[in-house]
């Protein structure tokens, strides 16, 4: 079975802080890869999509490991406002059009940033 | 606004009971999905559709049904065979660009939350 697995935290981080998580991935041919931010009782939205080279937006900087099957959130001048649980999603199907898309869901990372 | 929206936002349901759920979308996307998330737990994949008329069983099909008759639309029905039906349940839909080898992003809906009573 796909994996994407990812450390569930807690982390506590200070406000103004670096942060970094990731998250691990089992299938190697896995070509898609996003970081999703959900808050609590909300619904997940896209923060980012992660590209081979990796990519960077404003105070949030994603990289992809492909040797080690594991891509990377950094956040850096963490806000109050960024306190939410990250997902890690992955595709799982190699080529177009098999299954839906075939996106494996990480349960997520909670962040806490602590004024 | 172009979005993605569902309803109800809560939803209670007695035992026995069908319920379902809407999902909208004006986005001219092609593919649309149905996940349930539970306390804790990743998103999980109940049933997709890549065109209208057309779907496919996610990985927790059971006990769920649904229609696509409309691009627009995809109502999940959640039938009493359902035996825990108690969740967040989110709808989602992409592009579906063809002949690519990589997957559209998805956009989710707002969500509905089903209590079982």
């Amino acid at each position: 079975r796909k994996e994407v697995e990812q450390d569930p935290g807690p982390f506590n981080v200070p406000e103004g802080a670096t942060v970094a998580f990731n998250c691990t991935y089992s299938n190697s041919a896995s070509q898609s890869f996003f970081w999703y931010r959900q808050d609590c009782r909300k619904e997940p939205k896209l923060l980012m999509s992660v590209y081979s080279s990796g990519n960077e937006d404003g105070r949030f900087t994603a990289q992809l490991n492909r040797a080690s099957q594991y891509i990377s959130l950094l956040i850096r001048d963490s806000k109050l406002s960024d306190s939410a649980t990250y997902l890690c999603v992955v595709n799982s199907e190699e080529g177009s059009g098999g299954g839906a898309d075939g996106l494996t869901f990480g349960k997520g990372t909670h962040l806490i940033i602590q004024p | 606004d172009g979005g993605i929206t569902q309803s109800p936002k809560y939803l209670f349901r007695k035992e026995g009971q069908n319920v379902t759920l809407s999902c909208e979308q004006n986005l001219n996307h092609d593919a649309m999905y149905w996940y349930r998330q539970d306390p804790g737990q990743g998103l999980r994949l109940i049933y997709y559709s890549q065109i209208v008329n057309d779907f496919q069983k996610g990985d927790i099909a059971e006990g769920y049904s649904v229609s696509r008759e409309k691009k627009e639309s995809f109502p999940l029905t959640v039938t009493s065979a359902q035996k825990n039906p108690t969740a967040f349940y989110l709808c989602a839909s992409s592009k579906r660009t063809s002949g690519s080898l990589h997957t559209d992003t998805q956009y989710f809906g707002p969500g509905t939350r089903l209590t079982v009573l």
